[in-house]
């Protein structure tokens, strides 16, 4: 049972234009939400997280928003470069063990590709 | 209880010593990590290991080392190298690499330079 599902394995915007990458989950006591990159050939960095306490969490080009009524989240990326094209991989954190510590569930990913 | 144990929780170092963090798992995992997290920052992979005396470097490798000579244990070594090492470290593991859905973390350890 996937917890944390990207329905779309790939994503193709041309440049300048707005890229929406999407995440959805189940478990509704996830309390924090990331987003993390990953370029061919390189490990995966940190790009965005939100708090389930908030809606909007803006950082530069990026934003994330999220709507929990209907247990979705959102990458925007405006304006988007050649630049990001990545795979995206959305976690969200759930806890375990008690809860006492946490875990990461993370999405499949989605491959977005900007043309120039 | 199947768990991930680090310790210790807080860890005070005189500049210019070497210090160990200790990570054990009974998951019966083969991959193992360790993470840094800085205020406002997400996670920042140090180190990752997909199985017993093997490892690799993540994106901020450079002033730490690892082991893995058991499949349960992947201690952190913060060398004197580490030109900022005052942060929190999670360790982390999981059945696999390939296509990981789940990472499980330890309660982390405070780790602060005097």
């Amino acid at each position: 049972d996937q917890q944390v599902k990207q329905n779309s394995p790939s994503l193709s915007v041309q440049e300048g234009r707005i890229s929406i990458l999407n995440c959805d989950y189940t478990n509704s006591m996830f309390d924090y939400f990331l987003w993390y990159k990953k370029y061919p050939a390189e490990g995966t960095t940190f790009l965005i997280s939100i708090s389930s306490i908030k809606d909007k969490n803006e950082d530069g080009r990026f934003t994330v928003f999220l709507n929990k009524s209907a247990k979705h989240l959102s990458l925007h990326i405006v304006p988007s470069q050649p630049g990001d094209s990545a795979v995206y991989f959305c976690a969200a954190r759930g806890t375990y063990s008690g809860g006492s510590n946490y875990k990461l569930t993370f999405g499949k990913g989605t491959l977005l590709t900007v043309n120039p | 209880d199947g768990g991930i144990t680090q310790s210790p929780k807080y860890l005070f170092r005189k500049e210019g010593q070497n210090v160990t963090l200790s990570c054990e798992q009974n998951l019966n995992h083969d991959a193992m990590y360790w993470y840094r997290q800085d205020p406002g920052q997400g996670l920042r992979l140090i180190y990752y290991s997909q199985i017993v005396n093997d490892f690799q470097k993540g994106d901020i490798a450079e002033g730490y080392s690892v082991s893995r000579e058991k499949k349960e244990s992947f201690p952190l070594t913060v060398t004197s190298a580490q030109k900022n090492p005052t942060a929190f470290y999670l360790c982390a593991s999981s059945i696999g690499l390939a296509g990981v859905s789940e990472q499980f973390f330890g309660p982390g350890t405070r780790l602060t330079v005097l």
